[in-house]
């Protein structure tokens, strides 16, 4: 979805890079979240955010941290990155105004990161 | 906790031949329902989602799918497949009271023959 926008598309980084994936959104979304996916897992959260004040932690965290600047910005952090965290990155972001809780995440096209 | 099964990880159909990708989910009140699908080198695009109501669910590119509560499946289909189906395709589960908590499948890699 061009609502949504992450950079870097592709990087390659080494083992103990600090490293930081941006996703910004033009939706209008006030929630926003950061996946991984791994060939035969799906996608897993890493974290989330219900508004700018609201970071919580998804599933798999650990080696992980967040910022978000704005509402329309959520940014991933691998402080020392290591080579199983190459994955597939992906920012996604959703209404908290929709009715009865019934948001829909739109995802964005993705970050292909290799940790050699 | 919530969870989604897809039990086929590959299929493989003729071009024109109808499709059905399984789901199945575990929840213990109404769940909310999504599909979605990743073609080759892009994001995530949403195809339908079920909240409530009519359990046959129309979406996008000709796809439905089916709630059916005693199987707990949400099963995508679609009646005549085009080469450019090709893709990966994501069955999702959300906790009713807010559908932001989703839980993914593995996902179905779906290959069409010409």
């Amino acid at each position: 979805d061009a609502d949504v926008t992450q950079t870097p598309r592709n990087r390659i980084t080494k083992t103990g890079k600090r490293i930081m994936l941006e996703c910004s959104q033009t939706k209008g979304h006030d929630r926003m979240y950061w996946y991984r996916q791994d060939p035969g897992l799906g996608l897993r959260l890493i974290y989330y955010s219900f508004d700018v004040k609201d970071i919580n932690k998804g599933e798999i965290s650990d080696g992980y941290s967040v910022s978000r600047q704005a509402q329309a910005k959520f940014s991933l952090s691998l402080e020392s990155a290591i080579p199983n965290q190459t994955a597939l990155y992906f920012c996604a972001t959703s209404d908290s105004l929709a009715v009865g809780g019934r948001d829909t995440q739109y995802f964005g096209p993705g970050t292909r990161l290799t940790v050699l | 906790a919530q969870s989604v099964t897809q039990p086929d990880i590959h299929i493989t159909v003729s071009e024109g031949a109808s499709l059905e990708l399984r789901c199945n989910y575990s929840y213990g009140a109404t769940p909310y329902l999504f599909w979605y699908v990743q073609s080759p080198g892009q994001g995530l695009q949403l195809l339908l989602k079920y909240f409530s109501g009519d359990t046959l669910v129309q979406g996008i590119k000709g796809f439905e799918a089916e709630f059916k509560r005693s199987q707990s499946s949400f099963n995508l289909r679609k009646p005549s497949v085009h080469w450019s189906d090709a893709a990966e395709y994501f069955c999702a589960v959300g906790s009713t009271g807010t559908a932001s908590k989703l839980t993914f499948g593995t996902g179905t890699r779906l290959q069409v023959m010409l």
